[in-house]
């Protein structure tokens, strides 16, 4: 069984730029939650995918778009950077709709860094 | 609005010793509360989980206490080893519709020989 996995791993991103996150879920997956994770705080929900639509949204502003496509695998997609959109981009998925048992299986995450 | 709150926000205890991080949530309407444990350079990991209808569960050395009226719960390792050493997070999230798991922001466990 293939667990959730990332890419890239780490990358580094100038104010304004425009930066893609990947995420292929865990098998046999088919909604993936996409989180934000600052230094030392708890991560912090930015969306959910099911059926390749966007299945409920957090707190976060619309240059934080996001696809899932049909094999369940993800994208976030993150316009006009700013200095506080560095963190860890964890990705998550789960057997069925998220939040019904709240248990997720994460990915590694993307260690993103806006200079 | 911080809907989980956690405390301590970092704890250091010595091998043997128990470790007890505690959590309380505002949302009366959440009905599954599961705990992360996190290592560095890794993403989060389910180490256990209880609902609102029993009191405490226990799996390993590891329990939680929940107190549905005070609206608290608890996490409990026993005989903490160094491996233990991690970061936790206390979770909450609403069975009844699909929707988004909140997090604590975490504790920050060193357990020393």
């Amino acid at each position: 069984e293939t667990g959730v996995t990332q890419s890239p791993t780490h990358l580094i991103k100038t104010r304004g730029q425009q930066v893609t996150l990947r995420c292929s879920s865990q098998s046999g997956h088919n909604t993936v939650s996409w989180y934000q994770q600052a230094l030392g705080q708890g991560p912090q929900f930015i969306f959910q995918y099911y059926r390749e639509e966007e299945n409920g949204r957090g707190n976060f502003p619309p240059r934080f778009s996001g696809l899932q496509f049909p094999n369940y695998s993800s994208e976030l997609n993150v316009n006009a950077l700013e200095l506080d959109d560095s963190a860890l981009y964890l990705c998550a998925s789960s057997p069925r709709p998220g939040g019904f048992t709240g248990e997720l299986f994460f990915g590694e995450g993307s260690r993103l860094t806006v200079l | 609005q911080q809907q989980v709150k956690q405390s301590p926000q970092s704890l250091i205890v010595q091998k043997g010793g128990i470790s007890i991080i505690n959590c309380a949530y505002e949302n009366t309407a959440f009905d599954y509360f599961p705990w992360y444990q996190q290592f560095p350079g890794k993403g989060p990991a389910l180490l256990i989980a209880i609902r609102p209808d029993v009191s405490e569960k226990k799996e390993g050395r590891f329990t939680i206490s929940f107190n549905k009226s005070a609206k608290q719960f608890s996490l409990h390792i026993m005989d903490s080893q160094p491996g233990d050493s991690a970061t936790y997070f206390c979770a909450a999230s609403r069975g009844t519709s699909y929707d988004k798991v909140i997090f604590g922001p975490g504790t920050s466990l060193s357990v020393i020989p």
